[in-house]
């Protein structure tokens, strides 16, 4: 079957470094997606990465490693407003999205 | 005014009763999706659209139909609402294979008792 694992909530401190994994177990690999979602709000995109290799996007950046079937995406200088979910998703061999539950993030001041 | 539009954004209806949730999109995408959200669980795929002929079944499709008006609207309909088919439920739109940022409307809540 096919699988994304993330955990289901972290916690960080205002200011500081957050990272969130993502695994996965797919029938192929056609790129991996992370996206945003604020409670009661829809998803927005945040990154996608096709080849192995970091992705930097301002604060926040993404990795990729196919052999491992990993991802995560980094969160530096975190705000406040990062308070949200954030969703890892990977196209299967057939370009179907497999959506992750989601990590729910939590902020402190 | 947002580029997916879903109505209704809040619906509380009864066991048995029919319900639409209509989409409309301003992108211009010929891609057009409807998923379900519950919590703990990631988005499932309902049914899904890659032009005006184009119907597709998702990973969810029991109980539920769509159908394709237009290149801009999308319809989902629950013919007999049940239950556990209470979520939260998007529509999203992508402008094809090699680019898969799926855009999404704000959501519908649905409350079936």
């Amino acid at each position: 079957g096919q699988n994304i694992d993330q955990p289901t909530e972290m916690t960080a401190t205002e200011g500081a470094i957050v990272q969130i994994n993502c695994t996965y177990q797919t029938s192929g690999f056609n790129g991996l997606f992370w996206y945003q979602q604020h409670a009661g709000e829809a998803p927005t995109f945040l990154s996608y990465n096709v080849l192995d290799g970091l992705e930097e996007k301002g604060r926040f950046s993404s990795f990729l490693s196919r052999s491992k079937g990993y991802s995560y995406l980094l969160l530096k200088e975190l705000q406040m407003k990062d308070s949200a979910s954030y969703l890892c998703a990977v196209w299967d061999s057939n370009y179907q999205l497999i959506w992750g539950a989601g990590t729910k993030l939590i902020i402190k001041p | 005014d947002a580029d997916v539009t879903q109505t209704p954004r809040n619906r509380i209806t009864k066991t048995g009763k029919r319900i639409m949730l209509e989409c409309s999109q301003t992108k211009g995408h010929d891609r057009m999706y409807w998923y379900r959200q519950d919590p703990g669980l990631g988005l499932r795929l309902i049914y899904y659209s890659f032009d005006v002929k184009d119907i597709n079944k998702g990973e969810i499709s029991d109980g539920y139909s769509v159908s394709r008006q237009a290149q801009a609207k999308f319809s989902l309909s629950l013919e007999s609402a049940i239950p556990n088919q209470t979520a939260l439920y998007f529509c999203a739109t992508s402008a094809g294979s090699d680019t898969g940022e799926l855009f999404f409307g704000e959501g519908s809540r649905l409350t079936v008792l």
